[in-house]
């Protein structure tokens, strides 16, 4: 089955700085990479997704890479603000018929004002 | 506006006892699924269904058992609670071959 790896476990960045959540897969099948954001407290809500298809993607401060080759994908947030602190969930999977997620361990992101 | 909802939100038991979460979902999707969150391990799933009359396990449905009542409603069980059970169950669905998941607001149980 496909194994999923986040790295960092947590980060610590100061407002206005970038920051960088890397994930690794492992299935040379899974097509479809979502990356969701859980405040604290609060249930996960996807913030951006990607198709293999597609190397890069982006939506205002946050952008997702691709990289099929070496099975990596990566979350990119720009201008950190506070309310960016959460718990930032990749996972992956095929997106056909059964869609079943696997998800990495989670990045807890700490932003400093 | 169309929702996932669960209860109980908190639920406190003991050792032995049989406890059933529940979700339900007014977003008229088919796919529903259990996860366990535990700090530091991620999202990892229980039980899944695509539809009412399919059930499937996922990576850890030992000590658990689920019931899809209705496209809406899909339940968790635990049949004798232990220890290490403990954890935010959440809920989730998809619309078929749409791979977005909406999450339920969790239920937060902890197993004296």
């Amino acid at each position: 089955g496909e194994n999923v790896e986040q790295h960092p476990s947590t980060l610590s960045v100061q407002e206005g700085d970038s920051a960088v959540i890397k994930c690794t897969y492992s299935d040379s099948a899974s097509n479809y990479f979502p990356w969701y954001k859980q405040e604290l407290g609060k249930r996960p809500q996807l913030i951006i997704d990607i198709r293999s298809n597609v190397g890069e993607k982006k939506d205002q401060r946050i952008a997702v890479t691709l990289n099929k080759t070496a099975k990596h994908f990566s979350l990119h947030i720009t201008e950190t603000q506070p309310e960016d602190s959460a718990v930032y969930f990749c996972a992956a999977s095929w997106s056909g018929g059964s869609y079943i997620p696997t998800f990495g361990r989670g990045t807890s992101l700490i932003v400093h004002p | 506006d169309a929702d996932v909802t669960q209860t109980p939100r908190n639920r406190i038991t003991k050792t032995g006892k049989r406890i059933m979460l529940e979700c339900s979902q007014t977003k008229g999707h088919d796919r529903m699924y259990w996860y366990r969150q535990d700090p530091g391990l991620g999202l990892r799933l229980i039980y899944y269904s695509f539809d009412v009359k399919d059930i499937n396990k996922g990576e850890i449905s030992d000590g658990y058992s689920v019931s899809r009542q209705a496209q809406a409603k899909f339940s968790l069980s635990l049949e004798s609670a232990i220890p290490n059970q403990t954890a935010l169950y959440f809920c989730a669905t998809a619309e078929t071959l749409v791979n977005e998941q909406f999450f339920g607001p969790g239920t937060r149980l902890t197993v004296l």
